[in-house]
């Protein structure tokens, strides 16, 4: 099946620096993927959907400014976290889609865990 | 209001039992999908199991069916002869047509626990 793939899966850094994760569609194109944030024993929530060349659609309540998403090619989007503070350490996740239909051809990647010191 | 619901926030289960974890959801959208997921400790985001809004038969995979009663808005999973491995957290989604954006919104999940 496709796969989706997420760099890096944990990563710690200090408050005040960026953080970048990346999320690749490995076989296949994805013009659509999503981000979402989840907190411990929580949902998911949807942060911001990410489409290939045109800016990302960010949910009610998300920072723009905060989370920068690019999703500069087919296979690429990334979010980086800027200057990142303790309340933003969370598990990150992207997904991709494959194709327009509403049908199940949407993939996870494994996930980012960010903690901020 | 909450698009997708999940009541159930933990359950034990015998193993080799069957479970049944509960999910209702609201849309006046006609076209919408229906999902399961299984998130494992680890954190992935498992596929289980997809219904579409208009599948006149219920979805089935392997051990998993979803009973889907589109008038009372529900679609529940089935996991029949469960097995310790699936011991995880288990997330409801539902996805409506472009004109919510395609997005899949998730319910507040189930964390099952098999017990041997």
């Amino acid at each position: 099946g496709a796969v989706v793939s997420q760099h890096p899966s944990w990563v710690i850094c200090k408050s005040g620096t960026s953080v970048k994760i990346e999320c690749r569609s490995l076989d296949f194109q994805a013009t659509t993927m999503f981000w979402y944030r989840q907190f411990p024993k929580q949902s998911l929530m949807l942060m911001a959907t990410s489409n290939e060349g045109s800016k990302a659609t960010y949910e009610q309540g998300v920072e723009k400014d905060k989370f920068l998403i690019n999703h500069a090619s087919l296979t690429l989007s990334t979010l980086t976290v800027t200057s990142a503070h303790p309340e933003d350490s969370s598990f990150y996740i992207c997904s991709a889609r494959a194709g327009l239909a509403i049908t199940g051809e949407l993939f996870f990647g494994e996930g980012s865990r960010l903690t901020v010191l | 209001a909450q698009k997708i619901t999940q009541t159930q926030p933990g359950m034990f289960v015998q193993e080799k039992e069957a479970v049944t974890l509960d999910c209702t959801y609201d849309t006046s959208d006609p076209s919408y999908g229906l999902f399961w997921y299984k998130q494992p400790s680890s954190g992935e985001m498992i596929f289980l199991i997809y219904q579409g809004s208009y599948d006149q038969q219920n979805a089935t995979e392997g051990r998993y069916s979803l009973n889907f009663q589109k008038a009372r808005k529900s679609a529940n999973l089935v996991i029949s002869a469960s097995q310790l491995g699936d011991s995880a957290m288990y997330f409801c989604a539902m996805r409506e047509g472009p004109a919510a954006g395609n997005k899949l919104t998730f319910g507040g999940g189930t964390r099952v626990l098999v017990k041997p």
